[in-house]
């Protein structure tokens, strides 16, 4: 079982260029979410898809945008990274069952980095 | 809005030793509570969970985390400490639901404790 698949797992951009990370589950989960880790802060959301053609702003949204190309398959994009855009990115999806919430599953990140 | 606390970024105990990370949360309803471990250069992994069904949580690779509703805290130990145990851990507290029309899980997560083992 893969699970949470992201890709890549280690980029370097230059300040101004723009990239796309990509996130794929095989686990027909519903939801699915972006994440940012940074020393320190713990993991912050950036956005989220509830369901297939919903996407909505985290906590930290600024500078990214996403795509839910299909169920399995939901994609950050930084149109023009920054410095401050160096972080650990992950992908993460559920299947909501429980209105008071459930777990999330994780991929193994991305290690971006902005010069 | 739910919040996470937990003592220490860093925690060293010796191998054998018992393993105590603290988390303390606030939530304005019942709370569904969560203990995730990151080994280095991997993804996050749930370890254990609280659903109100008992207040004594039982996880993988020994952990374990009890509720106290009135101290607002869900510490996660292990009786003995092995050097594989050395890790990230992060406590998370469930905001329900983050949206309508189909609903997603939101968690919102603590800084994170790094354990060490010292052998």
């Amino acid at each position: 079982n893969a699970g949470v698949t992201q890709t890549p797992k280690f980029q370097v951009l230059k300040t101004g260029q723009s990239m796309t990370l990509q996130c794929a589950q095989d686990m027909n989960h519903n939801s699915m979410y972006w994440y940012r880790q940074d020393p320190g802060m713990g993991l912050r959301l950036i956005y989220y898809s509830a369901s297939e053609g919903t996407t909505d702003k985290g906590e930290v949204p600024n500078g990214y945008n996403v795509s839910r190309l299909n169920k399995r398959e939901f994609s950050l994009r930084l149109e023009s990274a920054a410095p401050s855009q160096t972080s650990v990115y992950f992908c993460a999806s559920s299947f909501p069952r429980d209105p008071q919430g459930g777990e999330l599953f994780f991929g193994e990140g991305s290690r971006l980095t902005v010069l | 809005a739910q919040s996470v606390t937990q003592l220490g970024s860093h925690v060293s105990v010796s191998e054998g030793a018992l393993v105590l990370l603290r988390c303390n949360y606030s939530s304005s309803v019942p709370p569904y509570l969560f203990w995730y471990v990151q080994y280095p250069n991997q993804g996050l992994q749930l370890l254990l969970k609280y659903t109100s069904a008992a207040t004594l949580v039982k996880g993988i690779n020994g952990f374990e985390a009890e509720f106290k509703k009135s101290e607002t805290s869900f510490h996660l130990t292990k009786p003995s400490a092995h050097m594989s145990d050395a890790a990230e851990y992060f406590c998370a507290v469930s905001d329900g639901v983050l949206s309508s029309g189909g609903g997603a899980d939101g968690l919102t997560f603590g800084k994170g404790t790094h354990l060490i083992i010292q052998p």
